[in-house]
């Protein structure tokens, strides 16, 4: 059975950092391409950033350029997001995704 | 970037009826789209992939079709456990852009 469980997420103050990640299992995870996207309270989903199945590539949407990195650790099965200077607008559930498959969601609230 | 627009944004159908929800993309994305489900509380569920393939364990009754940059999801009778909010996903080029959403209710 595939899993991707998220962690790392809760409250922070505007222009701090978190990282979160995403332990998955049951497939090859270095075999895929993970996508993060974000879903702020009430509102639809984002997509927020695509990493390739070795980490050579990575996309970014604009308004998390220079502040959100992507990266993977394909020996530990494990995804993350550093997020740095972070804005209120950020406060969303952050989901790490690979077709068809989902994880559960991790809240991140920015504020002072 | 590449916008989707999605219609409607909000719909009431009756049980066993079709419902049909809409994605217009702003340009070519060939069959680069999803359709996925979400329920309050709930991480999306992919439905359909690549414009018109059924995703796995999803019931024959959704279904997606392509006309040019118009991609449709059909529901060919409507259950209960089927509302909940629809959203369309292009991933043609970055960076991926979804539909506004659809919430759709029984009525």
């Amino acid at each position: 059975e595939v899993q991707l469980v998220e962690s790392g997420g809760g409250l922070v103050q505007p222009g701090r950092s978190m990282k979160l990640s995403c332990a998955a299992s049951g497939f090859t995870f270095s075999n895929y391409g993970m996508a993060w996207v974000r879903q702020a309270p009430t509102k639809g989903l984002e997509w927020v950033a695509t990493i390739s199945y070795d980490g050579s590539s990575t996309y970014y949407r604009d308004s998390v350029k220079g502040r959100f990195t992507i990266s993977r650790d394909n020996a530990k099965s494990t995804l993350y997001l550093q997020m740095n200077s972070l804005r209120s607008e950020d406060t969303a559930t952050y989901y790490c995704t690979r077709d068809p498959d989902w994880g559960q969601g991790v809240m991140v609230t920015v504020s002072s | 970037d590449i916008q989707m627009t999605q219609s409607p944004a909000s719909l009431s159908a009756s049980l066993e009826e079709i419902v049909t929800i809409t994605c217009q993309a702003s340009q070519d994305i060939g069959n680069w789209l999803a359709w996925y489900q979400q329920k309050p509380g709930k991480s999306p569920q992919l439905l359909i992939h690549s414009a018109t393939s059924l995703a796995d364990g999803i019931p024959s009754r959704f279904s997606g079709s392509r006309s040019g940059t118009q991609y449709s999801l059909k529901i060919s009778r409507l259950q209960v456990e089927d509302t909940g909010i629809y959203y369309c996903l292009q991933r043609y080029s970055n960076p991926w852009t979804f539909g506004g959403g659809t919430k759709l209710e029984l009525k």
